[in-house]
């Protein structure tokens, strides 16, 4: 799996995007990049994936650079329940997914 | 939601006694993970299996152990629980579109004293 490197923590104004970036410098060209968020307690939450190509969802969006050596989760109106712990995860493994650290996104009322 | 519930939700145990965890699923996936998480280590993967009675190792395995006698069920055991194994236990189920695409379940707060 690649290494991944995304910044401790973010905030964020409500209603306002949120652009969570990630580094993956090491991804190789088969390794899809993948997002999750953890809120508090809960189990974490599938939001997107991406190879190649801009991909986009009723959750979020992911650009990948053309380089694929990083990557942006962006969270187009953000709102207080998206307060979580996000986590960019290379991979191109079938059956394992390492989670990182994360991010810590704390969106402000 | 995926249909994905785990038992018991909360469970405190004496160190040295057995414990037994249960994943069960209603979306019949072939894919299904144990996870541990722990402050400061994040999730790591402890087994998971790709079919019934067809189980692997993960990143952590090392006092635990698997079963899977039918799709819908996963069962991870602490054959003899101890202190170190205290933590919160998040099984998974593998998506449709790409193995990865995982749905988790609730978890289940284990506390070994």
């Amino acid at each position: 799996d690649a290494k991944t490197t995304q910044p401790t923590s973010m905030d964020c104004a409500e209603g306002r995007a949120a652009n969570l970036p990630c580094n993956h410098s090491t991804i190789s060209g088969n390794e899809y990049v993948y997002w999750y968020r953890q809120i508090h307690s809960q189990g974490p939450q599938y939001i997107i994936h991406g190879l190649k190509n801009n991909e986009t969802n009723e959750m979020a969006s992911l650009i990948i650079t053309e380089d694929r050596k990083s990557s942006t989760l962006i969270l187009p109106h953000a709102t207080l329940r998206d307060t979580a712990v996000y986590y960019c995860i290379g991979t191109g493994s079938a059956r394992q997914l390492t989670f990182g650290s994360g991010t810590q996104l704390t969106v402000l009322p | 939601d995926a249909g994905i519930t785990q038992s018991p939700r909360h469970k405190v145990t004496e160190t040295g006694t057995p414990v037994t965890l249960r994943c069960h699923q209603t979306e019949n996936h072939r894919y299904m993970y144990w996870y541990r998480q722990d402050p400061g280590h994040g999730l790591r993967l402890i087994h998971y299996s790709y079919g019934v009675k067809d189980t692997d190792k993960g990143e952590v395995s090392d006092g635990y152990s698997v079963s899977r006698s039918k799709t819908e069920d996963f069962l991870l055991t602490l054959e003899s629980a101890t202190s170190s194994q205290t933590s919160v236990y998040f099984c998974a189920i593998g998506g449709t579109v790409t193995y990865n695409e995982q749905f988790f379940g609730p978890g289940t707060r284990l506390t070994v004293l």
